[in-house]
């Protein structure tokens, strides 16, 4: 069994200021994670992925998450908000090997004010 | 380009009425699901399937209907048995090794 769990549904920050998105995992196995972003009205769009190389992964729009096995965390950060990155923000989880079923967080609303 | 399309964005329902949710693909991809979205309970998958003419029934089965009979399409029947169909859906494909999903544009459903 796989599950995430995203700390804070609402987070909000002031331009230029650090977003900090947290996402702890559990699972059986060692695992692949993701995180999704969704503008309103719109599908998810692919972040980034952690697939057991580099710990440090970098995604689009300056955003980077770190795997951390001992606290079983994949939180995603930028340095620097902007108001674009308004959005809801979701962790995924799967297995590896051939499963291919992602286990969703319920998600972090951002707002970035100026 | 290649991608998922999801038909129709807006769709509404009459009580008592089956409506079917057109999802799409040309990725070439092998898995494809269907997702459910509510304010404040992230997504709920209602169906799955990994190769044609086979599907599996995910966490919020009841009311709802799949088909698998192209790899490129998986629509959805949201059936009169589903009591509250009002949601934003969402249908997604991955190729098979768990490298994460591509998602359509959504469609929102909503009962008049």
């Amino acid at each position: 069994a796989q599950s995430v769990t995203q700390l804070g549904s609402h987070v909000s920050v002031s331009e230029g200021a650090l977003v900090l998105l947290r996402c702890n995992y559990s699972s059986s196995v060692p695992p692949y994670l993701f995180w999704y972003v969704q503008y309103p009205n719109q599908g998810l769009q692919l972040l980034l992925k952690y697939t057991s190389a580099a710990t440090l992964v970098k995604g689009i729009n300056g955003f980077e998450a770190e795997f951390k096995k001992s606290e079983t965390s994949f939180h995603l950060t930028k340095p620097s908000a902007h108001m674009s990155d308004a959005a809801e923000y979701f962790c995924a989880v799967s297995s590896t090997g051939t499963a291919s079923k992602l286990t969703f967080g319920t998600g972090t609303r951002l707002q970035v004010t100026l | 380009d290649g991608g998922i399309t999801q038909s129709p964005k807006y769709l509404f329902r009459k009580e008592g009425q089956n409506v079917t949710l057109s999802c799409e693909q040309n990725l070439n991809h092998d898995a494809m699901y269907w997702y459910r979205q509510d304010p404040g309970q992230g997504l709920r998958l209602i169906y799955y399937s990994q190769i044609v003419n086979d599907f599996q029934k995910g966490d919020i089965a009841e009311g709802y209907s799949v088909s698998r009979e192209k790899k490129e399409s998986f629509p959805l029947t949201v059936t009169s048995a589903q009591k509250n169909p009002t949601a934003f859906y969402l249908c997604a494909s991955s190729p098979t090794g768990g490298y994460g999903y591509t998602f359509g544009s959504g469609t929102r459903l909503t009962v008049v």
